[in-house]
């Protein structure tokens, strides 16, 4: 069964730090990967979009990993501020198929 | 402005009483989904829609219905709404299937009771 598993489920750090989100999957043939961050509330917005080939991309202080030979991916968000608590969601596409992950809580405090 | 627009936000409805949500999107996408969030679930998919008259389904469409007679049009119909459909629903909408981001509406909490 295509599953994508995220951890840690909830995490608190403060602000100015460095984070790294993990995102485990097992979604076969994989298409691609994504990256969402969800503010409480609201609709999820997209922060990185990676395909089979690419290894590493960046949206400012958002750094996405891949490796596809592990199924793995992380999230790197460097130098934290307060509006970065959010939920991060990771979803992973074959074809039509595309399976979300459960979120990590994020929560930055000053 | 590039967006899904999603009505009502805020719903609370009685058991049995049918109801539909609005989805709309201005940017032509040919591809619009509908999922439900649940606590410590994840986004979990409804049915999706490839392109007009194009409709599927997801996960979890027991109890739901869609239709697409237009391209920007992609309304959920609940016949029957029951409480276990209380739930927090998003349509969101990209180009095509494919390495594309979608483009989520902001979201319509819907109570049963």
């Amino acid at each position: 069964k295509n599953q994508v598993e995220q951890s840690p489920q909830s995490l608190i750090i403060l602000e100015g730090k460095n984070c790294t989100l993990q995102c485990n999957y097992t979604v076969s043939p994989f298409s691609n990967l994504r990256w969402y961050k969800q503010d409480t509330g609201r609709g999820p917005v997209s922060l990185t979009i990676m395909t089979f080939s690419e290894n590493t991309k960046s949206n400012g202080r958002y750094t996405a990993t891949l490796d596809a030979d592990t199924k793995q991916s992380s999230l790197h968000i460097t130098a934290s501020q307060l509006s970065d608590s959010a939920s991060y969601i990771c979803v992973v596409s074959a074809s039509h198929d595309m399976r979300f992950g459960a979120g990590t809580r994020l929560t930055v405090k000053p | 402005e590039a967006q899904v627009t999603q009505n009502p936000r805020y719903l609370i409805t009685v058991t049995g009483k049918k109801l539909t949500v609005t989805c709309s999107q201005n940017m032509n996408h040919e591809y619009m989904s509908w999922y439900r969030q649940d606590p410590g679930l994840g986004l979990r998919q409804i049915y999706y829609s490839m392109n007009v008259e194009v409709t599927d389904k997801g996960d979890v469409p027991e109890g739901y219905k869609v239709s697409r007679k237009e391209k920007r049009n992609f309304p959920l119909i609940l016949e029957s709404p029951s409480p276990n459909q209380t739930s927090l629903y998003f349509c969101a909408s990209s180009p095509s299937i494919g390495p594309y981001g979608y483009t989520f509406g902001s979201g319509t909490r819907l109570t049963v009771v």
